[in-house]
């Protein structure tokens, strides 16, 4: 399957403890997204990567969540002292920059549970 | 006011009929225009994108409505495996890549 993959599919946690997530995205695409999915919504976007830098993040990114994309491929979403709050679908998507209205393939998702 | 507003629906149809709803955005200058498919606890999908002139996939028709900022979906000939929820996305800026989501419209096509 040359699709994007999300590891792990489901994690639960106790509140305060640090999760991390990972994406691998599609071998040749270069922008990466994370966005995260509450019940009853659309996505909303998180960050996304060229390559390795980190071009944007939303306000929803407090401080208690980073990522990164050490070498331009696979990228790491990381939430410090997990909150109820957290809980959610954590989407990854991938795309080829090819100028304006170009697609973005999503993984299966991450699905948190913060207990 | 949400930049990307959907009727949530559900719309619940027979097999057989067509359905259609809209979506609104709020920002003008938006240049691309998609509709995703998500069934119940999987990733969206891409079904279509919709471009200026309207386009048409076999049984769905998207419309863009630049001058009342809305896009359309249409389903013709509905299938039951055309149940799902439909996602409206809109990258809301010029030289923006993130992708903007109304909340979804569900559709249950019934037999």
């Amino acid at each position: 399957d040359t699709g994007v993959s999300q590891d792990p599919r489901h994690k639960i946690t106790k509140r305060g403890q640090n999760v991390t997530f990972r994406c691998d995205p599609i071998s040749e695409h270069n922008r990466l997204y994370w966005y995260r999915q509450t019940l009853g919504q659309g996505p909303e976007f998180l960050t996304y990567f060229q390559n390795e830098a980190q071009l944007e993040k939303s306000r929803l990114l407090s401080d208690r969540f980073s990522a990164e994309r050490p070498k331009g491929s696979f990228s790491t979403l990381e939430i410090q002292r997990t909150e109820q709050g957290d809980s959610a679908m954590y989407l990854c998507a991938s795309s080829f920059s090819g100028g304006a209205g170009e697609t973005q393939y999503f993984g299966p998702g991450t699905r948190l549970l913060v207990l | 006011r949400k930049e990307v507003e959907q009727d949530p629906g559900p719309f619940n149809v027979p097999e057989g009929a067509t359905v259609a709803f809209n979506c609104t955005y709020s920002n003008s200058a938006s240049q691309s225009f998609f509709w995703y498919r998500q069934d119940c606890r999987k990733e969206p999908k891409l079904l279509m994108s919709v471009y200026s002139s309207g386009n048409e996939d076999g049984r769905f028709t998207a419309q863009l409505n630049r001058a009342s900022q809305y896009i359309s979906l249409l389903i013709r000939d509905s299938k039951l495996s055309d149940s799902a929820t439909y996602l409206c996305v809109v990258i809301l800026r010029s030289n923006d890549y993130k992708l903007s989501f109304g909340a979804g419209t569900t559709v249950t096509v019934r037999a």
